[in-house]
């Protein structure tokens, strides 16, 4: 079975900060990767698919990166509305999220 | 707009049976290639994909949890359900419905708001 491991698990930023947020596959997934972003008390949103295609509507200041095992979601510059946790996501096979990502304000 | 909306009830004994219905609006279950997928997640833990199934009625299930589960579609009310079976607490989580395409990369892209589930006698 194909694991993920997303990190950190937990991120502490400020406003206007770039913040890196890694997810590796434990075997090659190609490009089959998905970033989602969770809000307390929210269904989560997605935010990029297919390993770097940002999905409409997500501000442009969102990016992905990455393919085989090792993936990256970049926010290049933090803004309060940010402030969530990060999932990816595998769809390579059986669909499995990461463990999440909590980003918290500094 | 797509829309989903969980319903069912929010609390169930031991042992029992957890149903829940989602409830797809602004398009037709049965247009275009799409999954109808289950996700739950407990509190303050992650993700957990539960199952899918396509409009003809194919499914795939988490093995981890294939054999308590049975997801159906109902094509004429533009609906679809979960029933999990033999619940422990360890079930207790709020249970999302999606929909996923059935093209690469197969994203989640539209959810529902959540059902929250308490499995307690």
């Amino acid at each position: 079975d194909i694991q993920m491991t997303q990190s950190p698990s937990s991120l502490s930023a400020s406003v206007g900060d770039r913040v890196i947020i890694t997810c590796r596959a434990s075997q090659s997934i190609s490009s089959h990767l998905n970033w989602y972003q969770q809000k307390p008390g929210k269904a989560p949103k997605l935010l990029i698919y297919a390993a770097s295609s940002l999905q409409s509507g997500v501000p442009s200041r969102f990016s992905g990166s990455g393919s085989g095992t090792d993936f990256t979601l970049t926010i290049s510059s933090l803004q309060p509305e940010d402030f969530a946790t990060y999932y990816c996501q595998q769809s390579y096979s059986t669909p499995l999220f990461g463990q999440g990502t909590r980003l918290e304000i500094k | 707009q797509v829309q989903l909306q969980e319903s069912g009830p929010g609390l169930v004994k031991p042992s029992q049976t957890l149903s829940l219905t989602c409830t797809v609006s602004g398009g037709s279950i049965s247009s275009g290639y799409f999954y109808w997928s289950w996700i739950r997640q407990p509190a303050g833990k992650g993700l957990e994909w539960i199952g899918r199934i396509y409009t003809s009625g194919s499914t795939n299930y988490n093995p981890s949890l294939k054999s308590r589960v049975t997801i159906s579609v109902d094509t004429s009310k533009n609906q679809f359900s979960l029933k999990l079976s033999s619940v422990t607490a360890a079930d207790t989580a709020v249970y999302y419905c999606a929909r996923v395409g059935d093209f690469f990369p197969y994203y989640f892209d539209y959810w529902g708001q959540g059902a929250l589930v308490t499995v307690s006698s």
